[in-house]
């Protein structure tokens, strides 16, 4: 059982486009993460929900929405895609103890 | 600002020996600390941690070492073996803070056969 999914994997798309990526955890936790990590490979925090409640904001643009519909289930919306939104993505979640489980990331390449 | 950094972009190692990355950061509230591997294309997967009340913590292969006044935290692997090869990140987290975690840039680890 995958502790935490996304889909896509593989998400290439043109500039200006509406595009979402979905996460889901089946470990029972409360918080969940949305991380970006960039060209130069560092990981940076965007989102944090806790219990479907948005708990960390980042310094993002307005074009990112997550969406939280339940405690399992972090989504992440971008409008009118930019060329230096392509990056891996990564959904986490932690349940209390600093420890977070990481999905297997969404390669974004804007064309 | 970084506050967690990795210095060494990468490391190469023999089958055997030891490996230690290193990990310094900048911000005394920081009062616990994680490393997590991450092979291509996957997530990155939690390895150990370890609190800033203690300056060692040991799990098989793995050791942590936290110098707080150094502000350098390093990881051991002993033996190395070739399925460590892969990136390693330090991450650090106050309490203040709940449990947003701010990480180094990594560092990849070969390990030769």
């Amino acid at each position: 059982d995958t502790a935490v999914s996304q889909t896509p994997k593989y998400l290439v798309t043109q500039m200006g486009n509406d595009k979402s990526i979905k996460c889901e955890q089946n470990l029972g936790h409360d918080t969940m993460y949305w991380y970006k990590q960039d060209s130069k490979k560092f990981l940076k925090i965007m989102f944090s929900y806790n219990n479907k409640e948005l708990i960390i904001n980042e310094t993002v643009p307005n074009r990112f929405s997550p969406k939280s519909p339940d405690k399992a289930h972090l989504n992440l919306h971008i409008n009118s895609l930019e060329l230096g939104d392509s990056a891996v993505y990564f959904c986490a979640s932690e349940g209390g103890s600093y420890e977070q489980y990481f999905g297997p990331g969404t390669r974004l390449t804007v064309t | 600002d970084q506050q967690v950094k990795q210095n060494s972009p990468s490391l190469s190692v023999q089958e055997g020996r030891i490996s230690i990355l290193n990990c310094d950061y900048t911000n005394s509230m920081f009062d616990y600390f994680l490393w997590y591997k991450k092979y291509p294309a996957e997530g990155p997967t939690f390895l150990i941690s370890i609190s800033s009340i203690k300056d060692k913590n040991e799990d098989g292969r793995f050791t942590v070492f936290l110098n707080k006044s150094a502000k350098h935290l390093s990881l051991h692997i002993v033996p190395s073996q070739p399925g460590d090869s892969a990136v390693y990140f330090c991450a650090a987290s106050k309490e203040t803070s709940g449990s947003r975690l701010t990480f180094g840039e990594g560092t990849q680890l070969t390990v030769n056969p």
